[in-house]
């Protein structure tokens, strides 16, 4: 599973609360990614980081911000949350210090907005 | 920005028979082409993935194609077996750098025994 890890894996919120998921990956990728699952949408890209410090809007990015203080997390906060935020989010990692290109999927979080 | 449609959004197969998949591009400067696949509650998981310096890559019973000139690809699975069920997903990006993907709709394919 290529050392990826989500935190929660399912969360209940109410709308104007915020939330934050975490991405852990122990392997030392460089590419961090945060993408969102929808029926019929496929999975898209929120944002995404290249290194500490370093990130940058995908094509969803409206609701989201997020951080990397360390290489090893990635955070995705919604500062207040809404309904049409429920929805499943999976990170991704890629180009670990090996070499690599290809991104792994982590296990998802099931974020629902009431 | 690239645009990824794949087609169809459901297949249902007789076991032992082929399934295709095909996705098209809209962004002449893509040149990574992964194929995912999704079982229900699962993580996307990479199954196999082509370049546009090949035509063509072939994995056991999984193979994909490229026409660049078209600016389409496509899935083939060959002898299908019932834990081919799953939803796939295409997606496009240039390689390297930041790599952003951008995924198809997805196709369920289900295998009838």
């Amino acid at each position: 599973d290529a050392g990826i890890t989500q935190s929660p894996r399912h969360k209940v919120t109410e709308t104007g609360t915020p939330v934050t998921l975490r991405c852990h990956q122990t392997e030392n990728h460089r590419y961090m990614y945060w993408y969102r699952q929808d029926p019929g949408h496929g999975l898209r890209l929120i944002h995404y980081s290249y290194g500490v410090k370093d990130t940058d809007k995908g094509e969803v990015s409206d609701g989201y911000s997020v951080s990397r203080s360390k290489t090893e997390d990635f955070l995705l906060t919604l500062e207040s949350a809404t309904s049409s935020q429920t929805s499943v989010y999976f990170c991704a990692i890629r180009e670990p210090a090996g070499g690599g290109n290809e991104q792994f999927f982590g296990p998802g979080t099931r974020l629902t907005v009431l | 920005g690239e645009n990824v449609e794949q087609h169809p959004s459901t297949l249902s197969v007789q076991e032992g028979d082929s399934a295709v998949i095909k996705c098209t591009y809209s962004d002449s400067a893509s040149n990574y082409f992964p194929w995912y696949k999704q079982e229900l509650g699962k993580r996307p998981q990479l199954i196999i993935d082509i370049r546009s310096n090949v035509g063509e890559k072939k994995d056991q019973r999984i193979a994909v194609t490229l026409n660049k000139t078209a600016k389409h690809f496509s899935l083939h699975i060959t002898e299908t077996q019932p834990e081919d069920s799953a939803v796939y997903f295409c997606a496009a990006s240039i390689e390297g750098g930041a790599q952003k993907l951008v995924f198809g709709q997805g196709t369920r394919l289900t295998i009838n025994p």
